[in-house]
């Protein structure tokens, strides 16, 4: 079965300091990773995803992703920090080659960036 | 830019009721999902729709809930006789493609709070 493990619930940065989200996940085949943003009473918004090729993945608002297939880890992060980057971020894997297999979502953790 | 939109944005109802959650998926998509967070926990698939049948369903997806694409554009989940811990927030979301790792986009929920 697929699983999604991220270890924290909350992260703290200081604006313009970098950023790292971590996940970590567990999938027979080959994964395909996600990150979802979800804003206070928005729905998820598509950041990036990692289907095959280069491991450093580029996404909306200037996020990126490491996927890391030894560590089985794809951790999220970003140079700078931003006030606006404070939201609640989702990694999710699904792994069949075809068909719309159904997401699996890690827990989230929430993103607090300060001034 | 197209969104998926879902009403109502919050739904109150007596336990045993039933009540129907309503989305629109992106026009051009042709692959739909419901998927419910409760508070506090991971989002958790339900369902996905393709063609006018089910594709794929959870343990979660039991006789009470039921889909349905009444029109060319709505996308509904229906929960018979709703429980207590039916209480969450369900997202509708949508896909262009039928590969498994085209990113899903999603609306911003209906909050069910069941009494």
């Amino acid at each position: 079965a697929q699983s999604v493990a991220q270890p924290e619930d909350q992260v703290n940065v200081a604006e313009g300091n970098p950023l790292t989200v971590k996940c970590t996940y567990s999938v027979s085949g080959n994964p395909y990773l996600f990150w979802y943003v979800q804003y206070p009473n928005r729905g998820l918004q598509f950041l990036l995803k990692y289907i095959t090729g280069d491991n450093l993945v580029k996404g909306s608002y200037g996020f990126e992703a490491e996927f890391n297939k030894s560590q089985t880890s794809f951790h999220l992060k970003k140079p700078s920090a931003l006030v606006s980057d404070s939201a609640l971020y989702f990694c999710a894997v699904s792994h069949l080659l075809s068909g719309n297999t159904p997401l699996v979502f890690g827990k989230g953790t929430r993103l607090s960036v300060i001034a | 830019e197209p969104e998926v939109t879902q009403t109502p944005s919050h739904q109150v109802t007596q336990m045993g009721q039933e009540v129907i959650l309503r989305c629109v998926p992106i026009s051009n998509h042709l692959y739909f999902y419901w998927y419910r967070q409760i508070l506090g926990q991971k989002v958790e698939f339900l369902v996905s729709f393709y063609n006018n049948e089910i594709s794929e369903k959870s343990e979660i997806f039991d006789d009470q809930f039921s889909v349905e694409r009444p029109d060319g554009s709505n996308f509904t989940l229906k929960i018979r006789s709703t429980k207590l811990e039916d209480s969450a927030m369900y997202f509708c979301a949508s896909s262009e493609g039928r590969l498994t790792y085209n990113e899903q986009f999603f609306g911003p929920g209906t909050r069910l709070t069941v009494l």
